[in-house]
C-alpha cells in the first residue's frame, strides 16, 4: 500500500525556518513527481510546490517568493520543503500528496499531514 | 494562473438525494480536472480523474461530468459517508489551483 508519512512540523517564531520531510514506502518514489499542498486551519487547499521525478525541475506557487525549496532524495524514498523566513500566514496543515503517473500534475495519494504553526 | 470557482459553497441535503457541485476554470483546461472529497481531520481523497473517470473503488453513484471550463460533480443518491466538503482541481498549467470548496452537510 502506498504509504506518504509527514514530519517535522512545529510551532515557530516569524521569520524563523524549517525542514519538513515525507518519508514514502510501497511505490516507486523515483518514478513520481511529488508534491506539497498546504491548509490552513479551516480553509480550502492550496498547492505549495512540485518535484520532478528526478528532481531536476522544481514549480512553486507564486505567493512563496522564494522562500520555500522542495527537494528529494530517491535513494532514501524521502521528500523535503525548506521552509525560510516564515510568516503567520504560513501556517497550515502540510500534505505530502504523490502526482499521479499518467498526468503527473494530480495528486492520488495523501499522507495525513505535519502541522506548522508560524506565531509570536 | 488559472482560478477555479465552485458552486454552491455549502448545500444542505437528505440521504438520497441528488447532489450537483459545479466547478468553472477562468480559462480553458480540456479535461484536466480531478475532484477531492475530504472528511473533517482527514487527507484529501482522489474520486475523479481527467474530468469523468472514477479512481478505483470509488463508487458509481460518483460521476464526473465536462469539458473546456465548467464540470460538474454529481453525486446520484448522497449516502452517509458522502457528507464531506469537495473541492475540484486544475492541472492543465502550473501553478495548480483548486477550487475554494463545497460542504454538503445534512439536511
Amino acid at each position: 500500500d502506498v504509504q506518504l508519512l509527514e514530519s517535522g512540523g512545529t510551532l515557530l517564531r516569524p521569520g524563523g525556518s524549517l525542514r519538513l520531510s515525507c518519508a514514502a514506502s510501497g511505490f516507486t518514489f523515483s518514478s513520481h513527481v511529488m508534491s506539497w499542498v498546504r491548509q490552513a486551519p479551516g480553509k480550502g487547499l492550496e498547492w505549495v510546490s512540485s518535484i520532478s521525478d528526478t528532481g531536476d525541475n522544481t514549480f512553486y506557487a507564486d505567493s512563496l517568493k522564494g522562500r520555500f525549496t522542495i527537494s528529494r532524495d530517491n535513494s532514501k524514498n524521502t521528500l523535503f520543503l525548506q521552509m525560510n523566513s516564515l510568516r503567520a500566514e504560513d501556517t497550515a496543515l502540510y500534505y505530502c500528496a504523490r502526482n499521479s503517473w499518467l498526468s503527473e500534475k494530480d495528486f492520488d495519494y495523501w499522507g495525513l499531514g505535519t502541522l506548522v504553526t508560524v506565531s509570536s | 494562473d488559472i482560478q477555479m470557482s465552485q458552486s454552491p459553497s455549502a448545500l444542505s441535503a437528505a440521504v438520497g438525494d441528488r447532489v450537483t457541485i459545479t466547478c468553472r476554470a477562468s480559462q480553458g483546461i480540456i479535461n484536466y480536472l480531478g475532484w477531492f472529497q475530504q472528511k473533517p481531520g482527514k487527507p484529501p481523497k482522489y474520486l475523479i480523474y481527467g474530468a469523468s473517470s472514477l479512481q478505483s473503488g470509488v463508487p458509481s453513484r460518483f460521476k464526473g461530468s465536462g469539458s473546456g471550463t465548467d464540470f460538474t460533480l454529481t453525486i446520484s443518491s448522497l449516502q452517509p459517508e458522502d457528507f464531506a466538503t469537495y473541492y475540484c482541481q486544475q492541472y492543465h498549467s502550473y501553478p495548480l489551483t483548486f477550487g475554494q470548496g463545497t460542504k454538503v452537510d445534512i439536511k
